[in-house]
């Protein structure tokens, strides 16, 4: 079966430190991954994605995640924090279906940055 | 912002009855897909349109069902409602069915209580 997962419901960082949130993936063949971001009352907002190539990846608002094949893995990462990074994130994989590709979203991660 | 609207903003129905929830997507944009998001989930994906054909779905039941229009806009139909359909909606359209390589992008989405 293919699947995401967001072990933490809930990161909290303090401002100006780096950040971290975490995301493992179970996909046949090669994953295509994503991650977005919601903030309330918002609709879901592209942050960054893997296809192929180069193991890190640089997104939005100074985002960037790493790919790491052999332990499934797509964090989620910034080197300072701030306040209004505050939010809800989802990381996606792609998944085979049918004729079509659909996304597959994880739990979702809150983030608080404390000032 | 997205350039995706999607209306209403919040609706309220009661059990048994049917509801009609519209999309309009980005200029230029032939996809449009269907997501619910439960309280506290990520988004579940319902179905697929591209080119005004179903193009893929998830695993929900038939009573849910979609059209797009030939702009491209989209209508999400729910009929027999149920409780656990209480959700927001969401609606994305990008360019291409390739969800995988074609960023989606997002609405605010429709809250939907069912009483």
């Amino acid at each position: 079966a293919q699947s995401v997962a967001q072990p933490e419901d809930q990161v909290n960082v303090a401002e100006g430190n780096p950040l971290t949130v975490k995301c493992t993936y179970s996909v046949s063949g090669n994953p295509y991954l994503f991650w977005y971001v919601q903030y309330p009352n918002r609709g879901l907002q592209f942050l960054l994605k893997y296809i192929t190539g180069d193991n890190l990846v640089k997104g939005s608002y100074g985002f960037e995640a790493e790919f790491n094949k052999s332990q499934t893995s797509f964090h989620l990462k910034k080197p300072s924090a701030l306040v209004s990074d505050s939010a809800l994130y989802f990381c996606a994989v792609r998944a085979l279906y049918s004729s079509a590709s659909k996304i597959i979203f994880g739990s979702g991660t809150r983030l608080s940055i404390r000032p | 912002e997205t350039g995706v609207t999607q209306s209403p903003t919040h609706l309220i129905k009661t059990r048994g009855q049917q509801v009609t929830l519209r999309c309009s997507s980005q200029s230029g944009h032939n996809t449009v897909s269907w997501y619910q998001q439960a309280l506290g989930q990520g988004p579940q994906f319902i179905f697929q349109y591209y080119r005004e054909e179903e193009n893929g779905r998830g695993n929900f039941p038939p009573r849910f069902s979609g059209l797009q229009f030939p702009n491209y806009s989209s209508e999400l139909n729910v009929n027999a409602l149920e409780l656990d359909d209480s959700a927001l909606y969401l609606c994305a359209s990008s360019l291409g069915a390739q969800l995988a390589k074609n960023i989606q992008y997002f609405g605010a989405g429709t809250r939907l209580s069912v009483l």
